[in-house]
Order: C-alpha cells, then structure tokens, then sequence
C-alpha cells in the first residue's frame, strides 16, 4: 500500500471548514483513498473514500487531485466534537491482492476545533 | 446491532501472566483484525483473519496468538506478558464483499482494550 504523509497537526475555530490535507505521491491506480478519525481514544472511525472523483456524505467532502497524488478532507462546518486525530489511508479496496482489506495507519493529524 | 464487542475493557497483567481478549461482532462479517496502538501513534495490525479457520500474521505479531473457531468471534491470545505489550488493543471487522459505495468497505471497530503489564 501507498505511504501517505500528513501534518501532525491543525487547529479550527468552531463553525469554520476544516481542511486537512494528505500527500500520496505514489499511490497505485487500483489504490484508494481512505479517511478515518479517532476520537480521544476510542476506535477509529470510518468517514469517507475515494478513487479518483471528489466524494460527499454526510460527514464530510473529499477532494483528490487530477494526478492522485493528493487528497483534502473537508469538514465543511466543524464542531467541537470533530476534535480527533484523522487518518489519511491509501491501499486497494477489498481483497484485492494480497491486502485482505487491511489498513495500515500513520500517525494521522491532531485536529483541534475550538471555540 | 451491537456491531464488534471487545470485553475487558481495562486489565492490569503482571510479566508472564497470560490473558485472552476477547472480540465478537455480530455482521456476519467475514474479516477480522486486531491492532494495537501505543501511545501517540497509529494503529498497527498484529493479525488478521479472512474467515473461520483462516488466520494469518500481521505487521507485529510476535507474542500474540489468535484463532477463529467461528465467523463471530476472534480471540487474541497474550502467552508471556512482556511490559513492552503495554497498549491499547482494537479489533475490527470488515465485509470486503458488499457492493461499492457508502461504508460497504469501512471497518467497524470495537472500543478497545487497555491493557498495561507491569
């Protein structure tokens, strides 16, 4: 699976859009772009992926650049509780290969919403 | 749904004493993971499985064991507590098979275990 890098950390004023960027400069054309987050210890959560098209649910927006060698996360209206370490994960979706679905996490980027 | 259940919660083990941890999810999903993460860091997969009988070794697996007798559940076993297992243990489950889109392809992970050997 591709590596990703991230910065360790962002900060966010309540009510604003948070974006939080991730590199992945030698992702694979079967690879796909994951996002998940951890809040304060607890298990991580799954938000959104993407292949190469921009995404929306109802967590948040993901924007991957025309090449795919980058990716931005967007919280368009953060909250307090979106206050969490966020994890950018590129790998082949499924069983593709020899993967077997898993996801290898970096050390994500803390970030923190205030008032 | 109660989704992935991990028991205990917390446990304090002291050097050489064995523990299991235990990990239920109640999808019918085929996968199963276990990570753990130690403090200030990702996440790192100790074993996985892709269905009952099949396990397999993960990125750190040295001093952990597993089994899945069944599609519900995935124990990881402690043998010999060392301090450097001290961490905080996650398991997770997946369903590789369901169609595209939505969270078809999401992990759903349990709340942990924390576990410190002293």
């Amino acid at each position: 699976d591709a590596k990703t890098t991230q910065p360790p950390s962002m900060d966010c004023a309540e009510g604003r859009a948070a974006n939080l960027p991730c590199n992945h400069s030698t992702i694979s054309g079967n690879e796909y772009v994951y996002w998940y987050r951890q809040i304060h210890s607890q298990g991580p959560q799954y938000i959104i992926h993407g292949l190469k098209n921009n995404e929306t649910n109802e967590m948040a927006s993901l924007i991957i650049t025309e090449d795919r060698k980058s990716s931005t996360l967007i919280l368009p209206h953060a909250t307090l509780r979106d206050t969490a370490v966020y994890y950018c994960i590129v790998r082949v979706r499924g069983a593709g290969g020899t993967s077997y679905g898993k996801l290898t996490f970096g050390q994500g980027t803390i970030l923190t919403v205030h008032p | 749904n109660a989704g992935v259940t991990q028991t205990p919660k917390f446990r304090i083990l002291k050097i050489g004493q064995s523990m299991t941890l235990q990990c239920a999810q109640d999808m019918n999903h085929n996968y199963m993971y276990w990570y753990r993460q130690d403090p200030g860091m990702g996440l790192k997969l100790i074993y996985y499985s892709v269905g009952a009988g099949i396990t397999d070794k993960g990125e750190v697996p040295n001093g952990y064991n597993v089994s899945r007798s069944t599609t519900e559940d995935f124990p990881l076993r402690l043998e010999l507590a060392a301090p450097s297992q001290t961490s905080v243990y996650f398991c997770a489950s997946s369903y590789p098979g369901r169609q595209e889109g939505g969270e078809s392809y999401g992990y759903t992970f349990g709340s942990g275990t924390r576990l410190t050997v002293v």
